[in-house]
């Protein structure tokens, strides 16, 4: 049985650029979260998709975006990328949307900006 | 905003030594959760918390849930280098059941065999 699934592993992009990055979640599970994790820093809250819409969001500007699809799988979308915004991008799926229905953690997109 | 603040930052420890790492918070939380993440991984979950004073085990680790709530301990006993990785404290970042978690910055913990 699968994990989460993240794809690309590793993204090197130009600032400026945009880019998107995929997550198809643990079978069974219909909520998909998206968390930007800095080097030496925790994962940050950035936006949670269930039913595919946006539910939850944290302090993130509009540059981040993001979609769900009827498969429950998710896009998170960055524009206009700044050098700032390198970092792990992890995205964790559930069954519903609260955090006691349990987190599984993709191994995440290694998003470099230079 | 809520901000978890994790001690400390790292450590270095002989195998077989026990480890003690904290998690404080200016505001009260009323779960407390424990990650791992090792190299190239997501984080784990370790152990949950859900109320005030609540001590939980999973094998060589104990967690407690400080009764002030603005607290949390985590403690491996006799580590193996396996232990080795980054561990976080992470609390819900909202409502009772809400998907936001807060995450420390986590204690880089390291074992020499």
């Amino acid at each position: 049985d699968a994990g989460v699934t993240q794809s690309p592993t590793h993204l090197i992009k130009t600032r400026g650029q945009q880019v998107t990055l995929r997550c198809s979640p643990k079978s069974g599970h219909d909520t998909v979260s998206w968390y930007q994790q800095a080097l030496g820093q925790g994962p940050q809250f950035i936006f949670q998709y269930y039913e595919e819409e946006e539910r939850q969001r944290g302090n993130f500007p509009d540059r981040f975006s993001g979609h769900q699809f009827p498969n429950y799988s998710s896009e998170l979308n960055v524009n206009a990328l700044l050098l700032g915004d390198s970092a792990l991008y992890l995205c964790a799926s559930s069954w519903g949307q609260g955090y006691r229905n349990g987190y599984t953690f993709g191994s995440g997109t290694r998003l470099t900006v230079v | 905003g809520q901000q978890l603040n994790q001690s400390p930052q790292s450590m270095f420890i002989q195998e077989g030594e026990d480890v003690s790492m904290n998690c404080t918070s200016s505001s009260i939380f009323n779960t407390w959760l424990w990650y791992k993440q090792e190299p190239g991984e997501g984080p784990v979950l370790l152990i949950a918390l859900y109320k005030a004073g609540e001590l939980t085990s999973n094998g060589r680790l104990t967690a407690q849930f400080g009764i002030t709530r603005k607290d949390s301990f985590l403690n491996i006993s006799a580590s193996i280098p396996s232990d080795v990785g980054i561990y976080f404290c992470a609390g819900p970042g909202g409502s009772s059941n809400t998907g936001k978690l807060i995450f420390g910055q986590g204690t880089t913990l390291q074992v020499k065999p």
